[in-house]
């Protein structure tokens, strides 16, 4: 079991550009989640999806979209990109009807803005 | 609104010593409670969680916690330091409102172990 995996491992984006972060679940899980982790900071809930919807949303700008697919793996994408984007953003698997305490998080991906 | 406060954003300790990290939570309703750890470059792992059984929560590496829902408290605690503790530590909150509710996190605690 690879368990979950999120790719790129890093990424740099100048501001005002666009970026597409993607996410494989947990074999076995079909909810996805995204947080969003400054330097220092704990995570902050961006989204959740389950059933290729969106379940759950945080406190995040329209900017910040997402897709999950008929496999259940799921992009997080974001527009217009700013300097306060940059972060590491975490997705966690869960399966649906366990999501809020069953949660298996992948190794993040690293976001500079430039 | 949920919300959680972790007292001492950073704890040094030295090995062999008592480990102690302070969570508090704010909840309007009988809550999910977790404590996660993260090292360095890494995603994050999940030590233990306290789901409304047993409120002494044993967990992995030794860890264990206890939730008191009159101080609304869910200090992590370890008897023996090890080197290999030195992390960074979060507790997590989530409503039982729904199985699918967000879990909100705390600031986080860095651990340092002296040897």
């Amino acid at each position: 079991d690879a368990g979950v995996t999120q790719s790129p491992t890093h990424l740099i984006k100048t501001r005002g550009q666009q970026v597409t972060l993607r996410c494989s679940p947990k074999s076995g899980h079909d909810t996805v989640s995204w947080y969003q982790q400054a330097l220092g900071q704990g995570p902050q809930f961006i989204f959740q999806y389950y059933e290729e919807e969106e379940r759950q949303r945080g406190n995040f700008p329209d900017r910040f979209s997402g897709h999950q697919f008929p496999n259940y793996s799921s992009e997080l994408n974001v527009n217009a990109l700013l300097l306060g984007d940059s972060a590491l953003y975490l997705c966690a698997s869960s399966p649906g009807h366990l999501s809020s305490y069953e949660q298996y998080f992948g190794p993040g991906t690293r976001l500079t803005v430039t | 609104a949920q919300s959680v406060t972790q007292l001492g954003s950073h704890v040094s300790v030295s090995e062999g010593a008592l480990v102690l990290l302070r969570c508090n939570y704010s909840s309007s309703v009988p809550p999910y409670l977790f404590w996660y750890v993260q090292y360095p470059n890494q995603g994050l792992q999940l030590l233990l969680k306290y789901t409304s059984a047993a409120t002494l929560v044993k967990g992995i590496n030794g860890f264990e916690a206890e939730f008191k829902k009159s101080e609304t408290s869910f200090h992590l605690t370890k008897p023996s330091a090890h080197m290999s503790d030195a992390a960074e530590y979060f507790c997590a909150v989530s409503d039982r409102k729904t199985s699918y509710d967000k879990v909100i996190f705390g600031p986080g605690t860095s651990l340092s172990v002296i040897p």
